[in-house]
């Protein structure tokens, strides 16, 4: 059964700073997804990483993918106030029709 | 947003009533996914749908059922609520291959009292 671990689960930093959120998975997968929630709001999709070495960037989030070590990170830059969010990461489950998802990390970036 | 659209938004039920909620979309997309949204849980399927009269459980599928009479509308029905399904309820649709980019709708907020 697949499962998907993200940590930390909660981060609060300093705007400028950097920092990174992992995400393990225990089965191989062939795509791993990085979503962003506001408070309140739905769910929107950041990157989707579909192979070893896979790097995606915008702005001041850049995510990875380590097939091998079946490890996921989202790095964050320089963090600005505006990236105060929960970040989840998913995963293609055993079925591929549907995503397994981490517990999420809420991020926030305090001026 | 991806041309999706849930109803209500917000509902607040009776222990032991039937609710369904709706989800609609205008994108044609083959797949459609209900979830639920708890603190500490991230989101968990509930069920899904692979087509028209074609849908499947998903991991915590007790006390639901679904239906999907047309591409663009699945439904979601609590057969008798119960305070442990208040939640939030995020629809998703994605087209393509099995598990490709899932879009959500902007969910609804459930309470059973």
């Amino acid at each position: 059964e697949l499962k998907v671990e993200q940590n930390p689960l909660f981060l609060s930093m300093q705007e400028g700073k950097n920092y990174t959120i992992y995400c393990n998975y225990s089965t191989t997968s062939d795509r791993l997804y990085w979503y962003r929630q506001d408070p309140g709001k739905s769910l929107e999709s950041l990157f989707v990483l579909l192979s070893n070495g896979a790097v995606k960037q915008e702005g001041r989030l850049m995510a990875s993918l380590d097939t091998k070590a079946r490890l996921s990170t989202l790095h964050i830059t320089a963090a600005v106030h505006d990236l105060s969010a929960t970040y989840f990461c998913a995963v293609v489950g055993d079925s591929n029709y549907q995503l397994i998802w981490g517990a999420g990390t809420k991020l926030i970036i305090k001026p | 947003d991806a041309g999706i659209t849930q109803s209500p938004r917000h509902k607040v039920t009776e222990t032991g009533t039937p609710v369904t909620l709706r989800c609609h979309q205008t994108e044609n997309h083959r797949y459609m996914y209900w979830y639920r949204q708890d603190p500490g849980h991230g989101l968990r399927l509930i069920h899904y749908s692979y087509g028209v009269k074609d849908t499947d459980k998903g991991e915590v599928s007790d006390g639901y059922s679904v239906s999907r009479s047309k591409t663009e509308d699945f439904l979601l029905t609590l057969e008798s609520a119960t305070s442990s399904q208040t939640s939030v309820y995020f629809c998703a649709i994605s087209g393509g291959r099995p598990g490709a980019e899932a879009f959500f709708g902007q969910g609804t907020r459930l309470t059973v009292v």
